[in-house]
């Protein structure tokens, strides 16, 4: 199975930051990679897919980069509610699998 | 608008089963695949099961943690998607996610989901 481990775990920052999350996988997953936000007692909502193409109605304020095994998920200009966890999940290969999630916080 | 509503979640005995069901409208639902993914109390997720198109002849992918008694499968006339779950244990206490498998570039993944529903195994 492809483990993919983010990082940090958990994020403090304040509205306006910048941020950017990491997401290593365990082997090659070429571009096949998706970020999820998820807010507390809601579903997951797909941000980033191909590990750097935008959703549809997701604002550019979110960006994805990487390739291979080492991808990023950048946030400009944080609002409140940017305040999330955010998960990382490879779909190059069964089992899909997930990252552990990295919880952004409001300083 | 693509909706996707979950149900038959509850309380139920070590040992016991359960069914769930999710409802998709606003899309052509029989030309996409569709995925469980769970989340336990305070976890992360964790993707469950897969079942593909018609065209794929409805085969299916599960994790390592719920083959064997877990169950996919569709109804396309009914636009929906259930999940038999058997030989439940306590490991298996979640909620559990229908999800929209969308593709790009020959590869699969879930872009659209419900809202979940819960499932509790204990005695």
């Amino acid at each position: 199975d492809i483990q993919m481990t983010q990082s940090p775990s958990s994020l403090s920052a304040s509205v306006g930051d910048r941020v950017t999350i990491t997401c290593r996988a365990s082997q090659g997953i070429s571009n096949y990679l998706v970020w999820f936000q998820q807010k507390p007692g809601k579903a997951p909502k797909c941000l980033i897919y191909g590990a750097s193409s935008l959703q549809s109605g997701v604002p550019s304020k979110f960006s994805g980069s990487g390739s291979g095994t080492d991808f990023s998920l950048t946030i400009s200009s944080l609002q409140p509610e940017d305040f999330a966890t955010y998960y990382c999940q490879q779909y190059n290969s069964y089992p899909i699998t997930f990252g552990q999630g990295t919880r952004l916080e409001i300083k | 608008e693509v909706q996707l509503v979950e149900s038959g979640g509850g309380l139920v005995q070590p040992g016991g089963s359960l069914r769930l069901s999710c409802a998709a409208s606003g899309f052509i639902f029989s030309d996409h695949y569709m995925d469980w993914v769970r989340q336990a109390p305070g976890k992360g997720l964790e993707w469950v099961a897969r079942v593909r198109k018609k065209v794929n002849s409805y085969t299916t992918e599960y994790a390592a943690s719920v083959k064997g008694r877990f169950t996919i499968s569709r109804d396309d006339s009914k636009n929906s998607l259930n999940l038999q779950m058997n030989s439940l244990k306590g490991e298996d206490t979640a909620v559990y996610f229908c999800a929209r498998v969308a593709v790009l570039g020959g590869k699969y993944y879930t872009d659209v989901w419900g809202k979940g529903t819960t499932v509790i195994v204990s005695s």
